[in-house]
């Protein structure tokens, strides 16, 4: 089955550093890729929609400023948390489609803790 | 707007029983309808989804789930749960082709399988 791989799994940085997130498909084309947050023991909260070639789509509440998505080629779409908080602490997770594919394909997510 | 509820915040059963897991949608039109399970730290994995044809659906790890249209659920199942089951599950409903791809996933449920 197709793979998803998001690099770093485990990252800890300090308060007002920048962090990248990497998310990879490795054997299909993802036109386009949906990054989500997740908090303990709580349900994935979409907070973008990134399609190749294009400026991503971000859900109501989530600062575009902040949290910088780059979808620059059809395997790649990074996630940049700029100046991170304590509260931006979280289990992100990417999620990548292939044009009109009804699969969806998960990363194993990234867990990032802002000290 | 496509939502999915996930009644049960926890199920507890005991080893060799049967498994249930809730949940009921609310959509326009005809759902596409998905379960994934989730372990620690770890991205979502996919069992199983309903587009249409048989209402009940076979898929990994020995799940299964029924859609049933007149009392809006896809409830998931397994005849004989095992400890190794004890994960969280997240019920999830997209809008059908040409709609774009994003899930709403349900709140979760957190199944705990005692030995």
């Amino acid at each position: 089955g197709a793979v998803v791989s998001q690099h770093p799994s485990r990252v800890i940085c300090k308060s007002g550093t920048s962090v990248k997130i990497e998310c990879r498909s490795l054997d299909f084309q993802a036109t386009t890729m949906f990054w989500y947050r997740q908090f303990p023991k709580q349900s994935l909260m979409l907070m973008a929609t990134s399609n190749e070639g294009s400026k991503a789509t971000y859900e109501q509440g989530v600062e575009k400023d902040k949290f910088l998505i780059n979808h620059a080629s059809l395997t790649l779409s990074t996630l940049t948390v700029t100046s991170a908080h304590p509260e931006d602490s979280s289990f992100y997770i990417c999620r990548a489609s292939a044009r009109g594919g009804l699969e969806q394909y998960f990363g194993p997510g990234t867990r990032l803790t802002v000290t | 707007a496509q939502s999915v509820a996930q009644p049960e915040d926890q199920v507890n059963v005991a080893e060799g029983n049967p498994l249930t897991v809730k949940c009921t949608y609310s959509v326009s039109g005809n759902p596409y309808l998905f379960w994934y399970v989730q372990y620690p730290n770890r991205g979502l994995q996919f069992l199983l989804k309903y587009i249409t044809g048989d209402n009940l659906v076979k898929g990994s790890y020995g799940f299964e789930a029924e859609f049933n249209k007149s009392q809006t659920s896809f409830h998931l199942k397994k005849p004989s749960a095992l400890v190794s089951d004890s994960a969280l599950y997240f019920c999830a409903v997209r809008d059908p082709p040409p709609g774009d791809y994003k899930l709403s996933f349900g709140a979760g449920t957190t199944v705990t399988v005692r030995a």
